[in-house]
């Protein structure tokens, strides 16, 4: 299957500061990927789908303003949290879809506190 | 929009055999997916159906009733390793990914 890494694992950032998570695609051009958010013992959900050169599909409820997703080539996906607050605290998880419409592989996740 | 219910918690013993369900009320669906994933770390995936029945990889199996708005995971032979959360995702569209709440896995000795 494909690899995805993420970068960092773990962040702890000031109240008010933007936060740049990366998401790279290690074996696979994605020309989608997608960014979850997920709270402690909670579901994965689905924030916005990436699409390489051009602007990301958000979900509802998720603010564009907020959470910037920047996908500039087919290997690199990156969210920035801007202006972070507390209850943006949250395990960030991005992932790409394979070859098959069947599957998707997930980074290993972005731990992200917000003091 | 999407929603899939799934128990919150399930609880077995090593060696045994363990289901757990998954029904969905979707639009555009075409497929179900289940995914591990342990304390932590990122969900993988385990199994697909995009057609009614059975899919089995290893000690894992899969079942698919569109009739019914229905599937399981079906785990054997269950191991100490296998304490982990179970979800199932719904698709609809290219690779979109709809998650269920999550099932957290016990197996005890």
């Amino acid at each position: 299957g494909a690899v995805v890494s993420q970068h960092p694992s773990r962040v702890i950032c000031k109240s008010g500061t933007s936060v740049k998570i990366e998401c790279r695609s290690l074996d696979f051009q994605a020309t989608t990927m997608f960014w979850y958010r997920q709270f402690p013992k909670k579901s994965l959900m689905l924030m916005a789908t990436s699409n390489e050169g051009s602007k990301a599909t958000y979900e509802q409820g998720v603010e564009k303003d907020k959470f910037l997703i920047n996908h500039a080539s087919l290997t690199l996906s990156t969210l920035t949290v801007t202006s972070a607050h507390p209850e943006d605290s949250s395990f960030y998880i991005c992932s790409q879809g394979g070859s098959r419409l069947d599957t998707q592989y997930f980074g290993p996740g972005t731990r992200l506190t917000v003091l | 929009g999407q929603s899939l219910e799934q128990p919150s918690e399930v609880t077995a013993v090593e060696g045994a055999i363990v289901q757990i369900n998954c029904t969905y009320q979707t639009s555009g669906f075409y497929g179900l997916s289940w995914y591990q994933q342990h304390d932590g770390g990122a969900p993988t995936f385990l199994s697909y159906n995009g057609l009614d029945g059975l899919e089995e990889t290893g000690r894992f199996s899969s079942f698919l009733s569109r009739s019914d708005s229905y599937g399981y995971l079906l785990l054997q032979e269950l191991q100490m390793k296998d304490s982990a959360s179970y979800f199932c995702a719904a698709h609809s569209g290219y690779s979109t990914l709809t998650f269920g709440k999550g099932t957290m896995l016990l197996v005890s000795p």
